[in-house]
């Protein structure tokens, strides 16, 4: 079944505390990103990938980091968890091509943080 | 960042009744997507709008691309509890280039009362 999978759905930690949320996908897309959805707000992208090894800041990059060194993984790395960054946490992904293709991203089932 | 406004933020109807929801935005847009969120999921894609002025259906669901390429709407016609959730706007700016970013709407919040 083609998907993507984040894990874990649920975490709870404390402040300062490294912890990382692992994302794959089995569709071979190219193109993957991570997203934060708070009340009020909507879904704000925080860094996407182009490809392996290619990564770049969205618009609330601030206290993450990812990595892409393989097509199928994208994980969210959050090296000094704060209180503020309890959220809830989408993986999508899409596929590079035609032009009718890449823009519909497929979303992961969420990941809950709660930093307390 | 680009923003979308999408409106209304929520709405409460009777099952049976149409809906209505819009996106706009200051800027030029060369896609407008259309997303639900079921509680406890991630969004879905419902419809993808690539020209301006195209009107496209999804059984009950209909979009349309605004013509000035900065709004977009949904329309559910003949609501049915199964519609509740969050609909969320999402946008491609017409920059040029490879960028696939998308821009959200904060989502409208749909609920039906049977």
């Amino acid at each position: 079944e083609a998907q993507v999978t984040q894990n874990p759905r649920y975490l709870i930690t404390v402040t300062g505390k490294k912890l990382t949320v692992t994302c794959s996908q089995n569709m071979n897309h190219e193109y993957m990103s991570w997203y934060r959805q708070d009340p009020g707000l909507g879904l704000r992208q925080i860094y996407y990938s182009m490809n392996v090894e290619v990564t770049d800041k969205g618009d609330v990059p601030e206290g993450y980091k990812v990595s892409r060194k393989e097509k199928r993984n994208f994980p969210l790395i959050l090296e000094s968890p704060s209180p503020n960054q309890t959220s809830l946490y989408f993986c999508a992904s899409s596929p590079r091509g035609t032009r009718f293709s890449y823009n519909e991203q497929f979303f992961g089932p969420g990941t809950r943080l709660t930093v307390l | 960042g680009q923003q979308l406004n999408q409106s209304p933020q929520s709405m409460f109807i009777q099952e049976g009744e149409d809906v209505s929801m819009n996106c706009t935005s200051s800027s030029i847009f060369n896609t407008w997507l259309w997303y639900k969120q079921d509680p406890g999921e991630g969004p879905v894609l419902l419809i993808a709008l690539y020209k301006a002025g195209e009107l496209t259906s999804n059984g009950r669901l209909t979009a349309q691309f605004g013509i000035t390429r900065k709004d977009s709407f949904l329309n559910i016609s003949a609501s049915i509890p199964s519609d509740v959730g969050i609909y969320f706007c999402a946008g491609r700016e017409n920059s040029g280039g490879s960028n696939y970013k998308l821009t959200f709407g904060k989502g409208t919040l749909l609920t039906v009362n049977p």
